[in-house]
């Protein structure tokens, strides 16, 4: 069964460093998207990509954050200069169709640790 | 606007005993629910989902959920634990723009 792939599947890096987590969709799927979970908390929404632009983010999703679709296959979330508290398991989805009934299918996650 | 609150962070149940998560939602339009879990570091796997029609939705690993629209509500149930199924779960909503809300989550216990 097709399945959702991030890479890396843990990585720490200093406060202030740049990070690049990186997920390969399912290859029929059109519409993207990042959520991050902090210990112990809810999952929450970060951004929706659809035909190579946002199409809904989060307040969370700032500045330091952006999303790219380099290839035909990867999906990138890029954060410029981490801090603390960026420090979460990034999930990527899927989804073949944007509206709310398509089910979206998860990534294993990608654990970032800022020291 | 959405919202879905998971009513108990934490149950423990039995093994052989009735499994009950509750999650209620909040919606300004009809609403597609679901139900994920996730296992000690790994991702979120489906195990449920209403969209239409029935409003008694089977699962994967016996669990079922009933959508009641005049409770707003989306129960998760499973008639016979298994140590297996301790994990967390947690109940998302979406509407029409394909992001998903999600509920703090509840963490399952099941005692042998």
């Amino acid at each position: 069964e097709p399945e959702v792939t991030q890479t890396p599947s843990h990585q720490v890096t200093q406060m202030g460093q740049e990070v690049i987590l990186r997920c390969v969709p399912i290859s029929n799927h059109l519409y993207f998207y990042w959520y991050r979970q902090i210990l112990g908390q809810k999952v929450e929404f970060l951004v929706s990509f659809y035909n190579n632009e946002i199409s809904e983010k989060s307040e969370i999703f700032d500045d330091q954050f952006s999303v790219e679709r380099p290839d035909g296959s990867n999906f990138t979330l890029k954060i410029r200069s981490t801090k603390l508290e960026d420090s979460a398991m990034y999930f990527c989805a899927s989804s073949v169709g944007g509206v709310g009934l398509e089910t979206q299918y998860f990534g294993p996650g990608t654990r970032l640790l800022v020291l | 606007a959405q919202s879905v609150t998971q009513l108990g962070s934490h149950v423990s149940v039995s093994e052989g005993a009735l499994v009950l998560l509750r999650c209620n939602y909040s919606s300004s339009v009809p609403p597609y629910l679901f139900w994920y879990v996730q296992y000690p570091n790994q991702g979120l796997q489906l195990l449920l989902k209403y969209t239409t029609g029935a409003t008694l939705v089977k699962g994967i690993n016996g669990f079922e959920a009933e959508f009641k629209k005049s409770e707003t509500s989306f129960h998760l149930t499973k008639p016979s634990a298994h140590m297996s199924d301790a994990a967390e779960y947690f109940c998302a909503v979406s509407a029409t723009a394909g992001k998903s809300t999600f509920g703090d989550g509840t963490t399952l216990t099941v005692k042998p």
